[in-house]
């Protein structure tokens, strides 16, 4: 079965960038979509098609997606952005990313 | 605005069925697919399946065949999803979702906890 691969932990000072990677075989063939969760709350959909922003979304947020990486960016990161990430794909059925801890400290 | 909310709280003993549902509302029901996704605690969002809302045609995860049901009913706006011979490993989060483009989750229910305990 299809297998996407994240860093399980990122750590970022405030007002600098952060890089999320997503890796799996070919997935710049596919789209990616990212998802921001928080402690105790729904997953929030940051991303979409591999670079989209969705309405409300900030635009520090952004998305790239090409040979077997995507990459979500953060720029100019806010303490507000501490959560987990997830990336997603379709292969046959949705598959997740075993998601990523973003530290701002 | 687009709000899925889900039925409460589930403690089930091993061996047990369970049926949850997702009520829609701000947006046609039958327009967006309703998908399904678990989170056990600790770990990553696992996708267990689908509904076309317009013609009920369902598609499941190959790791939960055999013993997941997603329906709906129209007339209710809501999707249910059913999830048969529960293990200790069935304990997680459930979470129903949606969005205007297939497989791209913009809604998101709050999520229902079902315990697993004997």
């Amino acid at each position: 079965s299809y297998e996407l691969t994240q860093p399980p932990s990122v750590s970022v000072s405030p007002g600098q960038t952060a890089t999320i990677t997503c890796s799996g075989d070919k997935l710049g063939d596919k789209y990616v979509c990212w998802y921001q969760q928080k402690p105790g709350q729904s997953p929030v959909l940051v991303i979409y098609q591999d670079d989209k922003r969705p309405s409300g979304i900030p635009e520090r947020f952004s998305g790239s997606n090409s040979g077997n990486t995507a990459t979500l960016t953060i720029s100019g990161t806010q303490v507000m952005d501490e959560a987990d990430y997830y990336c997603q794909a379709w292969d046959s059925s949705v598959v997740f990313g075993g998601g990523t801890k973003l530290t701002v400290l | 605005h687009v709000q899925l909310v889900q039925s409460g709280a589930e403690v089930k003993k091993p061996g047990a069925s369970v049926k949850l549902s997702c009520e829609a509302s701000g947006y046609t029901f039958t327009t967006y697919p309703t998908h399904w996704v678990r989170q056990a605690p600790g770990q990553r969002l696992e996708w267990m399946g689908w509904i076309n809302a317009g013609n009920a045609n369902t598609e499941y995860s190959e790791n939960f065949q055999g013993r997941v049901t997603i329906t709906r009913d129209t007339s209710a706006s809501t999707a249910y999803m059913e999830l048969s011979s529960l293990t200790f490993e069935d304990t997680a989060v459930y979470y129903c979702a949606s969005g205007e483009q297939q497989l791209v989750f913009d809604y998101w229910g709050q999520g229902t906890l079902v315990t697993v305990s004997s």
